[in-house]
């Protein structure tokens, strides 16, 4: 069965980074692209980006250009999302989903608070 | 980008009732690429509906979704006690951006 296992939660400090992790199984890693979305508390579902597996290409949502790199370790079947310069509004659980147009799969979430 | 308006903000019902939730796009989503989630606290979310008429496996055929153009709409036939959560649209159609909705929260009146 597909599962996609994200990292630990974080805690950061304001102005560091953050490195979120997603293994999958159960599925061939390659074939599907992954998206990263976030949630903030108490407010709705935001996309930042997607990550083609196969080849490493990406394609950020303006709001995080400069700030989120994604990437992949085809070797683990590992996608990574790091963002950089972390502020309180950046305190949110972060997704990564599996791209079938729409998202069947999620993994479960990794909250990540910012906070000095 | 394409927009994604939802309405109402908040469905206040009772079991058994019909619920009827809008999803309104600010331009046409593209081959009716309309998914619907569900999401119940400290979850992730689940999908519903996708195409925006198709029911993901394992739906309970109680959840329907229609629509076309830039008007969706998802109908829960009659309400059970664990189908109140928050509900999110998300088009993919024109993508990237994937976006969502803001969401409708069903609450027990």
């Amino acid at each position: 069965q597909v599962q996609l296992v994200q990292s630990g939660a974080e805690v950061k400090k304001p102005g560091a980074s953050v490195k979120v992790s997603c293994k999958a199984s159960g599925y061939t890693f390659t074939r599907y692209y992954m998206h990263w979305v976030r949630q903030a508390p108490g407010q709705g579902l935001e996309w930042m980006g997607i990550i083609n597996p196969s080849g490493g290409s990406t394609s950020y949502a303006q709001k995080f250009q400069g700030r989120v790199t994604m990437t992949r370790d085809a070797s683990t079947s590992t996608v990574y999302m790091e963002l950089s310069s972390l502020r309180s509004e950046d305190t949110a659980v972060y997704y990564c989903a599996r791209n079938s147009g729409s998202f069947l799969y999620w993994g479960q979430g990794t909250l990540v608070t910012v906070s000095s | 980008e394409i927009v994604l308006t939802q309405s109402p903000g908040t469905l206040s019902l009772s079991p058994g009732e019909r619920a009827t939730l809008s999803c309104r796009a600010s331009q046409s989503v593209s081959s009716g690429y309309l998914a619907w989630y569900q999401q119940k606290p400290g979850q992730a979310p689940r999908l519903l509906i996708y195409g925006a008429s198709s029911r993901a496996t394992g739906i309970p055929d109680r959840f329907s979704g229609s629509g076309s153009g830039t008007d969706f709409t998802l109908t829960i036939s009659r309400l059970e006690p664990e189908d109140f959560a928050v509900y999110y649209c998300q088009q993919y159609g024109s993508s990237p951006p994937w976006t969502f909705g803001q969401g409708t929260k069903v609450e027990i009146k």
